[in-house]
């Protein structure tokens, strides 16, 4: 079984400051990995997505997230935090080898907050 | 393109009626996932359904069901609703074929059970 923890609930950054999510899995294969986020009142859309090509992933809206097997983490970060970057986010991951891959497990979410 | 649609947004339901949601994939995906959040237990899997078939499962009960049609579009039901089954209601459309299966999340239903 796969599994995701995303450590802190809640993260209180500075504008123009980094923003660090942390996200560490459990997967006993190389599994695929999201990251989410969640506005007020809103789906999930897509930040980005590893596919196993390159370990540092580039996402939207200037987030990128690099995979480290050796510490099984796929930690989001943002050079400088923008108050349009409070929200929610989710990590995922799903098995891309049992026909399951579609079915995401999602870590606990981690609520970003964005100050002055 | 348009987006996941899904209908109704918001929904008032008492304990022991059922309820179904509906769910419109982004024109071309063919593969429909639906996933309940809850303040408690966070973002689950309910089920995935691809050429009107059930592909993948959850681990909810029974009282939560789903079907597909030919168009890709998609309605979960669930019967005799308890108090806990308040929750905002996922729905992710998938171009199939696509690796690794980028999800297109829809707005969502909330489900307020009272």
């Amino acid at each position: 079984a796969q599994s995701v923890t995303q450590l802190g609930s809640h993260v209180s950054v500075s504008e123009g400051a980094l923003v660090l999510l942390r996200c560490n899995y459990s997967s006993s294969v190389p599994p695929y990995l999201f990251w989410y986020v969640q506005y007020p009142n809103q789906g999930l859309q897509l930040l980005l997505k590893y596919t196993s090509a390159a370990t540092l992933v580039k996402g939207i809206n200037g987030f990128e997230a690099e995979f480290k097997k050796s510490e099984t983490s796929f930690h989001l970060t943002k050079p400088s935090a923008h108050m349009s970057d409070a929200a929610e986010y989710f990590c995922a991951v799903s098995d891309p080898t049992t026909g399951t891959a579609s079915k995401l497990t999602f870590g606990t979410g981690t609520r970003l907050q964005v100050t002055l | 393109k348009a987006g996941v649609t899904q209908t109704p947004r918001y929904l008032i339901k008492t304990r022991g009626q059922q309820v179904t949601l509906s769910c419109s994939p982004i024109s071309g995906h063919r593969s429909v996932s639906w996933y309940q959040q809850t303040p408690g237990q966070g973002l689950q899997f309910l089920f995935e359904y691809f050429s009107e078939t059930q592909r993948n499962k959850g681990n909810f009960p029974g009282r939560f069901s789903g079907r597909q049609f030919s168009n890709s579009r998609s309605e979960m039901n669930v019967s005799t609703l308890e108090l806990g089954d308040s929750a905002l209601y996922l729905c992710a459309s998938t171009q199939t074929g696509q690796s690794p299966y980028e999800q297109y999340f829809g707005p969502g239903t909330r489900l307020t059970v009272t």
